[in-house]
């Protein structure tokens, strides 16, 4: 049970160039979250699946996409890399519970753009 | 997030000293969860916290939220190097769609 898994560990992009972040769990969540982590901002979310299926807007989604690809993967797409999108990436997963907002993290992705 | 407050944003204390993390939200918490940082890592769960009142203890960690369920504290006794590290809380603020807000963080340094 590997719980939140991501990938890649660090990337290095340069402004314009593409790429895309995995993240996986093997909780059976239905929720899926991606978060960006900045210096004395804390973590603010970018999008998030309720539920597989689904996919809705956070706080900062502006230059980002993702794909719900089924109930266990849920991926973070950065089409044209900008120098303000460096920062750490973290998935994280949750059970629906009626009453728990619980999350699961995973380890984070570390991205420099230049 | 300026909806959760978290105070203090570092904190360096020498070993074996007591210490307090604060998390303020002026909207009702549906649910207080406290995380764990370290550099270059994930989010490492500490305690969930969802009853006005509430109370919980690992080891030498406490966290309490308030009877109006707006504000959380974190209480480490006898602190150790170990406890170093970037303390998170989390709350939902919404009812719907299970999102979690995050306060800035507390950077705790604890000097040997």
């Amino acid at each position: 049970n590997a719980g939140v898994t991501q990938t890649p560990k660090f990337q290095v992009l340069k402004t314009g160039q593409s790429m895309t972040l995995q993240c996986a769990q093997d909780m059976n969540h239905n929720s899926m979250y991606w978060y960006r982590q900045d210096p004395g901002m804390g973590l603010r979310l970018i999008y998030y699946s309720a539920s597989e299926g689904t996919t809705d807007k956070g706080e900062v989604p502006n230059g980002y996409n993702v794909s719900r690809l089924n109930k266990r993967e849920f991926s973070l797409r950065l089409e044209s890399a900008a120098p303000s999108q460096t920062s750490v990436y973290f998935c994280a997963s949750n059970r629906n519970w009626d009453s728990s907002y619980e999350q699961y993290f995973g380890p984070g992705t570390r991205l420099t753009v230049t | 997030s300026q909806e959760l407050e978290q105070s203090p944003q570092s904190l360096i204390v020498q070993e074996g000293k007591n210490l307090t993390i604060n998390c303020t939200s002026s909207k009702t918490l549906y649910g207080l969860y406290w995380y764990k940082q370290k550099y270059g890592e994930g989010l490492i769960f500490l305690m969930m916290l969802q009853k006005g009142g509430e109370e919980k203890s690992h080891e030498k960690i406490t966290a309490k939220l308030d009877e109006k369920k707006q504000q959380s504290s974190l209480h480490i006794t006898a602190s150790q190097p170990s406890h170093a590290g970037i303390y998170l809380c989390g709350a939902g603020l919404t009812g719907s769609a299970r999102q979690l807000t995050f306060g800035s963080g507390t950077q705790l340094t604890v000097l040997p």
